[in-house]
C-alpha cells in the first residue's frame, strides 16, 4: 500500500514551458486535492476533485489545469509556466469530505522551480 | 490576513522538555480542527482531528486541545525527542468543506 505518490519529485522549467504533475493513490479515495506550499504561508488549494471525471477550482487556480480521468489519478498541468509558480506542490486524498473527521493523506511533494 | 494564525513561528527546545504550540482562528462555520506534522522535504502527516464537541485528543506524546468558544487550539508535546523536529500545521475545516491552513510552527529539538 503505497498511499499517495507524486511524480516527479523535482523539476526545473523555463518560463513558458509546460509540464504535468502526476498524483496517484491506492486507497480508493473519492476526494483528491492539489496544493501549493510557499515559504511563510499555509498550504493553498489549487484544484480538487470529488470523484472520477469531476474537478473544481480551489483558492488559487489561475495558471493551472487538472484532470481526473481515473479514480486513482489526479493530474496537475501548467500550460505556460511562470516564475510565480515556483513552489512545492502537494497532492492529497481523502475518503470523504473535509467537513467530516476523515484523514487527509498527503504525497511527498514535487519541488518546482521556474526560471 | 491569514485566518488561521499559529504561534510561535519557530521554537527551539532541548530534548526531553515539553512545549506547547498555539493556533488561533477566525474562520467559521467551524467543522473540525486538525494538527499535522511535516518533516522537512515531506508531506504533512495527520496527528489529531477534533470536532466541535471534542476539547482534547491525544496521540502518544501529542495532546491537542480545542476551545471552540474562544477559537483557540493548542498542541502540547511531552518529553520531546529529536524526531519531533518538524513543522506543525494547524488546519481548520469549515462546514462548506473549505480548509484553511496555518503557516505552521517550526520546532527544533536539540540534544
Amino acid at each position: 500500500n503505497a498511499g499517495v505518490t507524486q511524480t516527479p519529485k523535482f523539476r526545473v522549467l523555463k518560463t513558458g514551458q509546460s509540464m504535468t504533475l502526476l498524483c496517484a493513490q491506492d486507497m480508493n479515495h473519492e476526494y483528491m486535492y492539489w496544493y501549493r506550499q510557499d515559504p511563510g504561508m499555509g498550504l493553498r488549494l489549487i484544484h480538487y476533485s470529488v470523484g472520477e471525471g469531476t474537478t473544481a477550482k480551489g483558492e488559487v487556480p489561475d495558471g493551472y489545469n487538472v484532470s481526473r480521468l481515473k479514480k486513482q489519478n489526479f493530474l496537475l498541468g501548467l500550460e505556460s509556466a511562470a516564475p510565480s509558480q515556483t513552489s512545492v506542490y502537494f497532492c492529497a486524498s481523502s475518503y470523504e469530505r473535509p467537513r467530516g473527521p476523515y484523514e487527509q493523506y498527503f504525497g511527498p511533494g514535487t519541488r518546482l522551480t521556474v526560471t | 490576513k491569514n485566518q488561521v494564525e499559529q504561534s510561535p513561528q519557530s521554537l527551539i527546545i532541548l530534548e526531553g522538555k515539553n512545549c506547547t504550540l498555539q493556533c488561533n482562528y477566525t474562520v467559521s462555520p467551524f467543522s473540525n480542527l486538525r494538527w499535522y506534522k511535516q518533516d522537512t522535504g515531506r508531506g504533512p502527516v495527520s496527528l489529531t482531528i477534533m470536532t466541535f464537541s471534542e476539547n482534547t485528543k491525544s496521540n502518544g506524546r501529542y495532546t491537542a486541545t480545542l476551545d471552540a468558544d474562544t477559537k483557540q487550539s493548542s498542541l502540547h508535546i511531552t518529553a520531546s525527542q529529536l524526531s519531533d523536529s518538524a513543522s506543525y500545521i494547524c488546519v481548520v475545516s469549515l462546514n462548506n468543506n473549505d480548509m484553511r491552513f496555518g503557516a505552521g510552527t517550526r520546532l527544533t529539538v536539540k540534544p
